[in-house]
């Protein structure tokens, strides 16, 4: 198993372009989370798909951040236009169904972002 | 009150000494507990989950829940420097209901050799 695939490992970008970031998840996994991580705020749950459909978007910070996921074993996270505070590292994640309380989500290996 | 509560750090311990890592959280509705170590430019990764009070262990770590006091924490016994990472305690909010994960901080632990 590949694991979960980002894309870009690194991006940067000058202050009003559009951002993409790519996620592939794990082959069977429903569940898909996008996360962004910063040394001030930690690791902050932005959106998240159960096949393939937005569950929950509440910490999408505002409407410069988009979601898709147009099909299981894609999704991307879209800023528009980027602004320096978004710099972070935005990682993807996917999981199974929780309701055994025991499974997990798997982390892919992030995209480091650098708004200048 | 935050969600999931952690000290920042860093915690330094003695290798060979037990590391002592704590996590509050604030809804008592929560079910089950995750603790997911982070190197420092890698990726979350889980090495332990429990959902029972009392003690759960997995080799040298040993997680210990307390639902009544709203506590959970990860011990690591015979600490060794490749230990040195940040822990992040993660929470499905509201009992499960959810497949969500809140996370805490994390924190920081370095194994001095």
């Amino acid at each position: 198993d590949a694991g979960v695939i980002q894309s870009p490992r690194h991006e940067v970008t000058e202050m009003g372009q559009e951002v993409t970031l790519r996620c592939k998840p794990i082959s069977g996994h429903d569940y898909l989370f996008w996360y962004r991580q910063t040394m001030m705020r930690g690791l902050e749950l932005l959106i998240y798909f159960n096949n393939n459909v937005p569950i929950d978007d509440s910490g999408m910070p505002e409407d410069r951040f988009s979601a898709k996921m147009p099909n299981a074993s894609f999704s991307t996270l879209k800023i528009q236009p980027s602004e320096p505070r978004d710099s972070a590292v935005y990682f993807c994640a996917s999981s199974r169904d929780y309701s055994t309380l025991t499974d997990t989500q798997y982390f892919g290996p992030g995209t480091r972002l650098t708004v200048l | 009150q935050k969600e999931v509560e952690q000290n920042s750090g860093p915690l330094s311990v003695p290798e060979g000494a037990i590391a002592s890592l704590n996590c509050t959280y604030s809804d008592r509705g929560s079910q089950s507990f995750f603790w997911y170590r982070q190197y420092s430019g890698k990726s979350p990764e889980l090495i332990m989950f429990i959902y029972s009070n009392g003690d759960k262990e997995d080799g040298r770590f040993t997680a210990q829940l307390n639902k009544a006091s709203q506590y959970v924490s990860l011990l690591i016994r015979d600490s060794q420097p490749s230990d040195s990472a940040t822990y992040l305690c993660a929470v499905p909010p509201y009992g499960g209901a959810t497949n969500k994960l809140i996370f805490g901080t994390g924190t920081l632990l370095a194994v001095q050799p």
